[in-house]
């Protein structure tokens, strides 16, 4: 059974960094690509950021590059996300979630997601 | 940047035929996919590659896609169908994007 197991959100003020983690099972990590999407409360989905299943290629939006930076160790099947410079746009429930084979193929398996809060 | 429009909403009585459109320039060459995201749950792919329904997945859900609409038809609808419906699709070299969303109400 395939499970993904978000970790390291919590209450941060602006400016400050935070290491989200994705722990992953039920599944041949290496072979798959991992993403995170997130969910600003009351809003609908954004992809953030994806990571190829050797972790040698990465993609994100314009709107987070720069600040998060995707990561992944495939000793410890676990997927990161290092977030800095926070704003309080960034506050949501980030998710964690398995692709079905390569890159630009559907989000097949998600993670129940860890809460980020920005804010002063 | 490609842009995905959905209504905010779509009623519909129980046992009828919902159909949550998708649109979006020549979405038709691309691949839609679909997630079912209940209140307070994680999303759930409902529908892959414009009309595929994952393992598991009842077979009132199916979907098409043609020149700039996609559409997620459920049919039957069930009271537990209630939920966020968003679209998806890779653009670019590898470049995500969803739909805003379209809350699905069964009266």
């Amino acid at each position: 059974e395939v499970q993904l197991v978000e970790s390291g959100g919590g209450l941060v003020q602006p400016g400050e960094s935070l290491r989200l983690s994705c722990a992953a099972s039920g599944f041949t990590f290496s072979a798959y690509a991992l993403s995170w999407v997130r969910q600003a409360p009351g809003q609908g989905l954004e992809w953030v950021s994806t990571i190829s299943g050797s972790g040698g290629s990465t993609y994100s939006p314009d709107s987070v590059k720069g600040r998060f930076t995707i990561s992944r160790d495939n000793s410890k099947n676990t997927v990161y996300l290092q977030l800095n410079s926070l704003r309080a746009e960034d506050t949501a429930i980030y998710y964690c979630a398995k692709q079905s084979g390569g890159i630009i193929v559907p989000f097949d398996f998600w993670g129940q997601g860890t809460l980020v809060t920005v804010s002063s | 940047s490609f842009v995905l429009a959905q209504p905010p909403s779509v009623s519909v009585a129980p046992g009828k035929t919902a159909r949550i459109t998708c649109g979006g320039d020549n979405i038709g060459n691309k691949h839609v996919h679909w997630y079912q995201q209940r209140p307070g749950q994680a999303p759930v792919l409902v529908i892959s590659y414009d009309d595929d329904r994952p393992s598991g997945i009842p077979e009132r859900f199916s979907g098409s896609n043609s020149e700039n609409t996609a559409t997620l038809t459920i049919s039957r609808v069930e009271a537990g169908d209630e939920a966020d419906y968003y679209c998806q699709v890779w653009y670019s070299s590898a470049e995500g994007v969803f739909g805003g969303g379209t809350k699905l109400t069964v009266l």
